[in-house]
């Protein structure tokens, strides 16, 4: 079975500052993870993915992310936040080798602070 | 080009009733997805249709819901009769592709729907 933990449901940054929502998973195999997006009144967008090739994922907005087996951990930082980047985040998982269902997290609605 | 389009955006209904929430597809994706949130909680499968069949509903919580893909176009999701529990949003997503990693999957903005 595979599963993803969000730490933090909140989370409030200073614009300019560096942004960082953590997200760790667990999978019996090496798993393909992601990082969406949900602006108010919209529909989930994709961030980036993880999907076996390089583990330092970059994705739209400049957002980044880093695969690290070890720490069973897909952390998605931005180094400067912008207001605009106030949404709600989602990490999710897939099993490679079973079915097709996206596992997500809880998510985490981040805050910028002018 | 339209994305995934879900009606109504927000639903309010009273325990007992029925509610039928609709998803069109972005036109010629083949695959349908609908997940589900519960407040606060995570965004959790419900089903995959491939056109108009029924490729896994593992996620479907009981037998008030029913869900359909007519002619493989739109699909509906019915809630008969809705409970406290079934409140939540509920978004569907489709994709022209099966198989992994699914980058091709695009989602509606979601169904918000109260049960009071």
């Amino acid at each position: 079975a595979q599963s993803v933990t969000q730490l933090g449901s909140h989370v409030s940054v200073s614009e300019g500052a560096l942004v960082l929502l953590r997200c760790n998973y667990s999978s019996s195999v090496p798993p393909y993870l992601f990082w969406y997006v949900q602006y108010p009144n919209q529909g989930l967008q994709l961030l980036l993915k993880y999907t076996s090739a390089a583990t330092l994922v970059k994705g739209i907005n400049g957002f980044e992310a880093e695969f690290k087996k070890s720490e069973t951990s897909f952390h998605l930082t931005k180094p400067s936040a912008h207001m605009s980047d106030a949404a709600e985040y989602f990490c999710a998982v897939i099993n490679p080798g079973g079915n097709e269902k996206l596992t997500f997290g809880t998510g985490t609605r981040l805050t910028i602070i002018p | 080009e339209a994305g995934v389009t879900q009606f109504p955006s927000h639903s309010v209904i009273e325990k007992g009733q029925t509610v039928t929430l609709r998803c069109d597809p972005i036109s010629g994706h083949d695959n349908l997805y609908w997940y589900r949130r519960v407040m606060g909680k995570e965004i959790k499968f419900l089903l995959h249709f491939v056109k108009e069949s029924k490729q896994d509903e593992s996620g479907m919580p009981n037998n008030r819901f029913l869900a359909e893909r007519t002619g493989g176009t739109y699909s509906t999701l019915k809630v008969q009769p809705a409970e406290l529990e079934d409140s939540g949003v509920y978004f569907c997503a489709s994709s022209p592709d099966r198989g992994l990693p699914n980058e091709k999957l695009f989602f509606g903005s979601g169904t918000q729907l109260s049960v009071l």
